[in-house]
């Protein structure tokens, strides 16, 4: 059975800290790996991985693969409070398998 | 451009009353999907829809659950009956014509309780 695991499950720091989302992943016919973010209830689309070691960036955020490992992480360098929210990682088999998600909480 | 909208937002029933969701795809996106996401879980796909056809349903508990898409638009997705484990969000998603490497735009979401 396909399983995307997150960790750590729950995250708070302050202000100005960076930090780092995991996702392994177990998913058969392996297409690529995305992540979003949940602000209250709708996912937003943050990046889409499919190459192993190109990192991509949207400004603070970065995000890179490695399917060696079946792994991927998203930094986030500088957090900001409006980045509290809860980051889902799914791997996409010709479906979206969803991991648990980090909720991340930065505090002032 | 409108993004996908979901309606109602929220809906609170009694066990074992029937419930139906709506769900108005992005315009031109012929992929409509319908995600489950319990309280502290990730979205769990129920049902693919590809045009009016329906491309995977494997997770669809389908002696309660139903879905279709007239006209491959608008999509409609019903529970009957109601049980207290169906208490969850459930979203709407599309994509343009669901192949690879194409992102899925999701709604806000109708949550749903269930007493």
């Amino acid at each position: 059975e396909d399983k995307v695991v997150q960790s750590p499950l729950s995250l708070v720091v302050h202000e100005g800290d960076t930090v780092t989302l995991n996702c392994s992943y177990e998913v058969t016919n392996f297409r690529s790996l995305l992540w979003y973010k949940q602000e209250k209830k709708a996912p937003t689309f943050l990046f889409m991985l499919t190459s192993s070691g190109i990192e991509k960036k949207s400004g603070r955020l970065s995000s890179i693969l490695d399917k060696k490992e079946l792994s991927s992480i998203l930094n986030i360098t500088a957090t900001q409070t409006g980045d509290s929210a809860i980051y889902l990682c799914a791997g996409d088999s010709e479906k979206l398998v969803f991991g648990k998600g980090t909720k991340l909480t930065v505090n002032p | 451009e409108a993004g996908v909208a979901q309606s109602p937002r929220y809906k609170i029933i009694e066990k074992r009353q029937s419930v139906a969701f709506w769900c108005n795809p992005i315009s031109g996106h012929a992929t409509l999907y319908w995600y489950q996401q319990i309280l502290g879980q990730g979205p769990k796909l129920l049902i693919q829809f590809q045009n009016n056809g329906v491309v995977d349903d494997s997770q669809l508990p389908k002696d309660r659950f139903s879905a279709e898409r007239l006209k491959g638009v608008d999509s409609t997705l019903k529970i009957q009956p109601a049980k207290l484990e169906d208490s969850a969000v459930y979203l709407c998603a599309s994509s343009l014509s669901g192949s690879y490497q194409e992102t899925q735009y999701f709604g806000p979401g109708t949550r749903l309780l269930v007493l």
